[in-house]
């Protein structure tokens, strides 16, 4: 079946570093990838998504490219800021209503 | 704004109670779905609906229920067959349940704590 394998956090990055959480994915077809947000005892928020290979999702500063070739879809950051500081979820969209969840990634950033 | 209403925020049961996880909708969408999350588990999905007047199982359905009457509410019921109901419950929503690209809009959570 479709699975959704995200770095183990935490990670804890200084204020405006360079973020990467790496996301892979196993799934049959073609599905639709995305990365949600969630902050402290918020639900999740769609950050970006991509719907097919080698489209590129973007939002606030974040970016995710779809690689089918090496079936990952990673979040990047070029400078990330304290408030960016949440559990982040890669996930998968592979049919009818099948939607697989990463376990998360929490990122800390201290000023 | 449109978005999805979870109520209460807190919620806390007693052993051998049966609890009411309230979720609205004002999106107009027609699929709803609940899931549970627990540290380090990421979110599982414990039943799904598409439309009104119907509901599937998820992956953890056993000890819950669900009734979906009208489109905007899909409200969860933890009952005392579910051993381990201590959680963070969430709902979503989407336009339609063919695995929309546009994502799933969530509402805010109910954190269920058994005392």
């Amino acid at each position: 079946g479709d699975s959704v394998t995200q770095m183990e956090g935490p990670v804890t990055l200084s204020e405006e570093a360079f973020l990467t959480i790496n996301c892979t994915y196993t799934a049959t077809g073609y599905p639709s990838l995305f990365w949600y947000v969630q902050y402290p005892g918020e639900g999740l928020q769609l950050l970006l998504k991509a719907t097919k290979a080698d489209d590129k999702g973007s939002n606030k500063g974040f970016e995710a490219t779809y690689r089918k070739e090496t079936t990952s879809f990673h979040l990047e950051k070029g400078s990330v800021q304290v408030s960016d500081s949440a559990v982040y979820f890669c996930a998968l969209s592979g049919g009818y209503q099948k939607v697989t969840f990463g376990t998360g990634t929490k990122l800390q950033v201290i000023p | 704004d449109g978005g999805i209403t979870q109520s209460p925020k807190y919620l806390f049961r007693k052993e051998g109670q049966n609890v009411t996880l309230s979720c609205e909708q004002n999106l107009n969408h027609d699929a709803m779905y609940w899931y549970r999350q627990d540290p380090g588990q990421g979110l599982r999905l414990i039943y799904y609906s598409q439309i009104v007047n119907d509901f599937q199982k998820g992956d953890i359905a056993e000890g819950y229920s669900v009734s979906r009457e009208k489109k905007e509410s899909f409200p969860l019921t933890v009952t005392s067959a579910q051993k381990n109901p201590t959680a963070f419950y969430l709902c979503a929503s989407s336009i339609d349940g063919k695995g929309d690209a546009r994502g799933y809009t969530f509402g805010s959570g109910t954190r269920l704590t058994v005392v």
